[in-house]
This record gives structure tokens, sequence and C-alpha cells, in this order.
């Protein structure tokens, strides 16, 4: 099945500080999902990006399809911002939908 | 607005002991899936609906059924829970198809005694 790589497992930064998180994944896909997982357990949506740029607000993302990479960016991070993000990719002719380990982000006041 | 809702959220079993979690949505989505994620651990599909068509995952454990009585309600129904099936359980929606962008509800938070 599709492998997804994310990186780095671990992030830990000071408040205001910009961050890039890494999404690899070894096959072509229909639909790649940005999550960030609150402490609560939520899964709240942040970005549906098969392909190109989209940003919403402090938060942009960037897949490149044809490379099979996708790049989160959080810019002037806030101590709200922890938690894990997950990249989830589905590859429609694999009929399945696959998450990355996630990367757990800690921001510190 | 509440979306995908799910019931209850913290849920307690005995070992042994069939348990339901309930998941609603109020979106009129055609696909609602279910997952279990253990901790520190990437959420894991075991199977989804599309609309009335049931589809398991491979290695989804056969002590794990669902149900979908109506477009708006789907159930996940563990026979007979073991200490290694307590995890958190997303219940997610998506319009269309597999390839479409996933809602995901609250979560049911299983412990197992």
């Amino acid at each position: 099945g599709i492998q997804v790589e994310q990186s780095p497992p671990d992030l830990i930064l000071q408040e205001g500080a910009n961050s890039t998180l890494r999404c690899n994944f070894s096959d072509s896909v229909n639909n790649l999902q940005w999550f960030h997982q609150n402490p609560w357990g939520q899964l709240i949506n942040l970005f549906y990006i098969p392909s190109g740029t989209k940003q919403n607000g402090r938060l942009s993302a960037t897949t490149v399809a044809t490379e099979r990479y996708s790049l989160l960016y959080i810019s002037s991070s806030q101590t709200t911002d922890s938690g894990v993000y997950f990249c989830a990719v589905i590859n429609t002719n694999a009929g399945k939908s696959t998450f990355g380990d996630g990367t757990t982000l800690t921001v510190k006041p | 607005d509440a979306m995908v809702i799910q019931n209850p959220r913290y849920q307690v079993t005995q070992f042994g002991k069939p348990v339901t979690l309930s998941c609603s949505q109020t979106l009129n989505h055609n696909v609602m899936y279910w997952y279990q994620q253990k901790s520190s651990q990437a959420p894991k599909l075991l199977f989804h609906y599309y609309d009335k068509d049931f589809n398991n995952e491979a290695d989804t454990p056969d002590n794990f059924q669902s149900r979908r009585p109506n477009t708006s309600f789907c159930f996940l129904d563990i026979r007979s829970p073991g200490l290694g099936d307590a995890a958190m359980y997303l219940c997610a929606t998506s319009r269309e198809g597999r390839g479409d962008t996933q809602y995901f509800g609250p979560g049911t938070r299983l412990t197992v005694l």
C-alpha cells in the first residue's frame, strides 16, 4: 500500500517562531488533507490540498503532486497550535485512506 | 453547529462485554468511516460505508462490526472487547467517494476493564 512519511516526528518551538512540516507519499494520490489533532483528540481539518497552494490565516500548505510531497507552514506560532499534525492521503485506486504518523508540535510561551 | 456527532464521548466496558458506539451526521454525506486510534499512533481505518455499501478493510478484526440504518447514523459494534481494543474511535464523513474531504467527529474514548 501507499506509504506516508511525516517529518519531523517532534518539534518544539518558542511562541512566535515559524515552522515547516513535511509529508512525503509513495504513490500518486487523489486527496491529501492536513489535520490538527487537539489535546482532546478532535481532528480538525486544516486543508484539503491534493495539489497547489492554499492559505488560511497563519497557516498555509503546498502540495507538489508530481514530486509526491506536501508542506504545512505555520507562521507566528501560538501555544494553541500545539498538538499533533497529521497528513492523510487517499489513492482511490487502492481504495484506502492512509495517515502518516504525525508531527507532535509543542509551542512554548 | 455540530456536524459529526459521536456518543458517548467516553465509554467504559468490561472485558468481553459487547459495546456499541454511535455516530450521527447533519451533513447528509454519502460516506461514513470508522477509525481506531491508539495512543500515540495514527488513526487506522476500520471500514466505511458508501451509502449502504459496506467496505471492510482487510485487516479489521472480525470482532468489529458496523451498521448504517440510514444516511444520518452509523454504529460501531465491538462484540467481545479485549484489552487491546481500548482506543479512541473516530467517525468521519465525506460527501462523495474516498477522494473527498473528510470531516471528523470528536471521537469516543473506549476503556476496557
